[in-house]
């Protein structure tokens, strides 16, 4: 049953803190991507990788968050310092090319207080 | 700016009526849009696409309808069921049919109701 997954899928955290998302990506798969969803937004695009090369990740605030493909199995969305406007629910996806459907994870609830 | 809107919040229909779903776009380069429902606590999951060089395509009970000159398209559901109450999300592509960077909606609430 090939299916994303995401760890943790609940955080709760002070303000200020270092806060890490985990995925992993469906095997096989060689883009993945970093999604935000908040009642305002929707889902917004952070971030996206392919083949483990950052593409594009212009959606996301450089000066605290981070995200990376340390290997094909794990990527990571990080957040130093977190802040209060970060709680949201976060979600990784991953694709094929040149197939255009990508395949969400079940999301990490941050709240950060 | 949002490229792809979906002007309705939340939307109620009968059990057994027709759910239909609006989705407008403004970048002309989009060329491939998807149709993504989403339970709560889960992730969005695939449900239909279509192609721009189409204008609709059929899967079962859903239905998606594109207007390329409108730059709008739908997503018709019929008969409607209890278990198609989620929120169904919009969502587009410029890649030519890559998996890059889908553009997605802020979503629609489809409530059935018995």
């Amino acid at each position: 049953d090939a299916r994303v997954t995401q760890t943790p899928r609940h955080k709760v955290t002070e303000m200020g803190q270092e806060v890490t998302m985990r995925c992993q990506p469906i095997l096989g798969h060689n883009t993945v991507f970093w999604y935000r969803q908040t009642m305002m937004q929707g889902l917004e695009l952070l971030a996206y990788f392919r083949n483990r090369a950052p593409l594009d990740d212009s959606g996301m605030p450089k000066d605290r968050f981070s995200a990376e493909m340390p290997d094909a199995t794990l990527a990571t969305l990080k957040i130093q310092p977190s802040e209060p406007r970060d709680s949201a629910v976060y979600f990784c996806a991953s694709g094929l090319e040149p197939g255009v459907e990508a395949f969400f994870g079940q999301g990490t609830r941050l709240t950060v207080v | 700016d949002q490229q792809v809107k979906q002007n309705s919040p939340s939307l109620s229909v009968q059990e057994g009526r027709i759910s239909i779903l609006n989705c407008d776009y403004t970048n002309s380069m989009f060329d491939y849009f998807l149709w993504y429902k989403k339970y709560p606590a889960e992730g969005p999951t695939f449900l239909i696409s279509i192609s721009s060089i189409k204008d609709k395509n059929e899967d079962g009970r859903f239905t998606v309808f594109l207007n390329k000159s409108a730059k709008h398209l739908s997503l018709h559901i019929v008969p409607s069921q209890p278990g198609d109450s989620a929120v169904y999300f919009c969502a587009a592509s410029a890649a030519g049919g890559g998996a890059d960077g889908l553009t997605f909606g802020k979503g629609t609430h489809l409530i059935i109701q018995p």
